[in-house]
């Protein structure tokens, strides 16, 4: 059975800040994707990463795949308040039937 | 952009209710998915379809059934409601071959 765990579960930063959001998982996966989630709305899709060693960029987040080490991390650089939401990892079973399994979430709080 | 439209923000029912979710999508995906979406538990899927008459059973299926008579349309159906269904239910569409998952905004349905 896939498990997906993310870490930190909440995480609270300053404005200007760097930090890491880290996602592991337990079984081979290639295709392994991040959404954000702001309060009261619903998932948004920030990046697909398909392949090891992938890594997309999208304004000041950052996100890499490790096939080998079963691990994402989404790295957030000078943290601004906007950016303050939960982010999900989820991982494709590999079974090639679409079937995606999450991580429980990372609520990430932006201080000024 | 990819519009996925579920029927009600806010559903109040009563144990043993038959409650019906409805889900419509308007780009043409072959792929759709309820999921149920609980604090602490990030989302786990209910059911899935590839194809119109299609269904595959996700992590959790008990105590739901799904509908998928037209393509665009994916229909949740709890048989009798019981109040440990409280939850936030998420549907979703996606292309095949790993496309990224579209979500609606969401139906926050309370069992009484």
């Amino acid at each position: 059975e896939l498990k997906v765990e993310q870490n930190p579960l909440f995480l609270s930063m300053q404005e200007g800040k760097n930090y890491t959001i880290y996602c592991n998982y337990s079984t081979t996966s290639d295709r392994l994707y991040w959404y954000r989630q702001d309060p009261g709305k619903s998932l948004e899709s920030l990046f697909v990463l398909l392949s090891n060693g992938a890594v997309k960029q999208e304004g000041r987040l950052m996100a890499s795949l490790d096939t080998k080490a079963r691990l994402s991390t989404l790295h957030i650089t000078a943290a601004v308040h906007d950016l303050s939401a939960t982010y999900f990892c989820a991982v494709d079973s590999n079974f090639g039937n679409e079937k995606l399994t999450f991580g429980t979430g990372t609520r990430l709080t932006i201080i000024p | 952009d990819v519009k996925v439209t579920q029927s009600s923000r806010y559903l109040v029912k009563r144990t043993g209710e038959k409650v019906f979710l409805e889900c419509v999508q308007d780009m043409d995906h072959e792929n759709m998915f309820w999921y149920r979406q609980d604090p602490g538990l990030g989302l786990r899927l209910i059911y899935f379809s590839y194809d119109v008459k299609m269904k595959e059973k996700g992590d959790i299926p008990e105590g739901y059934s799904v509908s998928r008579e037209k393509k665009e349309r994916f229909s949740l159906i709890l048989e009798s409601a019981s109040t440990n269904q409280t939850s936030m239910y998420l549907c979703a569409s996606s292309l095949p071959y790993g496309q990224p998952q579209h979500f609606g905004d969401g139906t926050r349905l309370s069992i009484l």
